[in-house]
């Protein structure tokens, strides 16, 4: 059974600072997809980036990147130039076929 | 409507009655996913929908829980006798045409707490 695990509980960083979300999965399969979604207060979980495990390269998305390790089953989410908006919960999520298994979530605070 | 929408937004019962929880998606969407996420959690899946059908049901925890989507729209989650341990924040998603490739997007979800 594939499994996604994110290790950081809460992670704080200083508005305008660089700061890294870790993701690790398990799977067997080669072909699946990666996400990364934001959960703010209002409980609607967005997406911010997605990755194509066939891609080699990591996917950006404004000031949210990634770097993806398929071979060490690794998907971290790295924010440049934080803003006090990006605060939130954020979820790393797995999917091969119909359903997105995520993990237990990091709690992101950003300090002014 | 421009995103998915789900009502109520938070619902409070008591143990042992039976409550319903709806989920209008993106229009045009032809799948539609309910998740259930616990305090502190990530969301766990619960059923897909491809249209009218159950695609996927192996998330449903027991027999008390039902769901429908008879139009191929909206869809209503079903919980029969409920019990503390129901208690979470139900989301409901959907895409455009549930292939891997394609984006769910979630609505806001209704926070169910059983007293």
């Amino acid at each position: 059974a594939q499994t996604v695990t994110q290790s950081q509980p809460e992670m704080s960083v200083q508005e305008a600072e660089t700061v890294t979300l870790s993701c690790t999965y398990d799977t067997s399969e080669s072909d699946y997809y990666l996400f990364w979604y934001k959960q703010p207060p209002s409980r609607q979980m967005i997406l911010v980036i997605r990755q194509e495990a066939y891609k080699q390269q990591n996917a950006t998305e404004n000031r949210f990147s990634v770097n993806f390790q398929k071979a060490a089953k690794s998907f971290s989410l790295k924010i440049s130039d934080s803003q006090l908006g990006d605060a939130a919960m954020y979820f790393c999520a797995y999917r091969n076929s119909d359903k997105l298994i995520f993990g237990t979530g990091t709690r992101l605070q950003v300090f002014p | 409507g421009a995103g998915v929408s789900q009502t109520p937004s938070n619902k409070v019962t008591e143990k042992g009655k039976y409550v319903e929880l709806r989920c209008d998606p993106i229009s045009g969407h032809t799948a539609l996913y309910w998740y259930r996420q616990s305090l502190g959690q990530g969301p766990e899946f619960l059923i897909y929908f491809q249209g009218t059908g159950a695609a996927d049901d192996s998330g449903l925890p027991n027999d008390r829980f039902f769901a429908v989507r008879p139009e191929g729209s909206v869809s209503t989650l079903k919980i029969q006798r409920t019990e503390r341990g129901d208690s979470a924040v139900y989301l409901c998603a959907s895409s455009l045409f549930g292939l891997s490739t394609d984006t769910q997007y979630f609505g806001p979800g209704t926070r169910l707490t059983v007293l």
